[in-house]
């Protein structure tokens, strides 16, 4: 069965504090990696799509990295906009080999403080 | 350009009784996925249509039931409630779908908060 993890489950920083949230998983046949920001009270937003190991994105504070175990999610010099739960999730063929299932973690909570 | 729209924003039911849920996807997106969040459970996929055909499915019970529309609108039912269903369900919308595309920069929509009681 296709497993997500993600760690911390929360995370506390000041604002400037540099960190790295980590997204493990366990899936036949890796399709993609998506990482998603979601805010109380909202549906998550999408941040990025990693396709194979070695590739990175980045956008903002943000830089997302993909291995073939785990992608990490690097947030640089953070503000206090950016506490939020972070999401990751992991897309892999079905069990019958004809369809796409999304396999999403629980989430780390990172709160920064000013 | 309008995002993803749900309705009704918040719900509340009782056990047994069944419930449908709306979503209208940005406009040109083809493909809607649902989504169940619970604090316990996490964000768990339920199924996802595109072109009004279910082309995904997640592990849910057979009374999670959905449908699309030829204007890519979506509805999702869930008949005889049980406390457990209490939840916030998201869709999702899309370009692309129906296969390897399905996930690809997902957009979400608020979600309906639902209570069973």
């Amino acid at each position: 069965e296709d497993q997500v993890t993600q760690s911390p489950e929360a995370l506390r920083l000041q604002e400037g504090e540099s960190s790295s949230l980590n997204c493990s998983y366990t899936v036949s046949g890796l399709r993609g990696l998506f990482w998603y920001r979601q805010d109380p009270g909202k549906g998550p937003e999408f941040l990025f799509t990693l396709y194979s190991a070695g590739e990175e994105k980045e956008k903002e504070r943000l830089k997302a990295t993909l291995t073939k175990k785990e992608s990490f999610l690097h947030i640089t010099a953070p503000k206090p906009e950016d506490s939020a739960t972070y999401l990751c999730a992991v897309q892999a063929r079905n069990s019958g080999g004809s369809n796409y299932k999304l396999t999403f973690g629980k989430g780390t909570l990172l709160t920064v403080n000013p | 350009k309008a995002g993803v729209t749900q309705t009704p924003r918040y719900l509340i039911k009782t056990r047994g009784q069944q419930v449908t849920l709306s979503c209208s996807p940005i406009s040109g997106h083809r493909s809607v996925s649902w989504y169940q969040q619970t604090p316990g459970q996490g964000l768990q996929f339920l199924f996802e249509y595109f072109s009004e055909t279910q082309r995904n499915k997640g592990n849910f019970p057979g009374r999670f039931s959905g449908r699309q529309f030829s204007n890519s609108r979506s509805e999702m039912n869930v008949s005889t409630l049980e406390l457990g269903d209490s939840a916030l369900y998201l869709c999702a919308s899309s370009l692309m779908g129906g296969g390897v595309h399905s996930y690809n920069e997902q957009f979400f929509g608020p979600g309906t908060r639902l209570t069973v009681l």
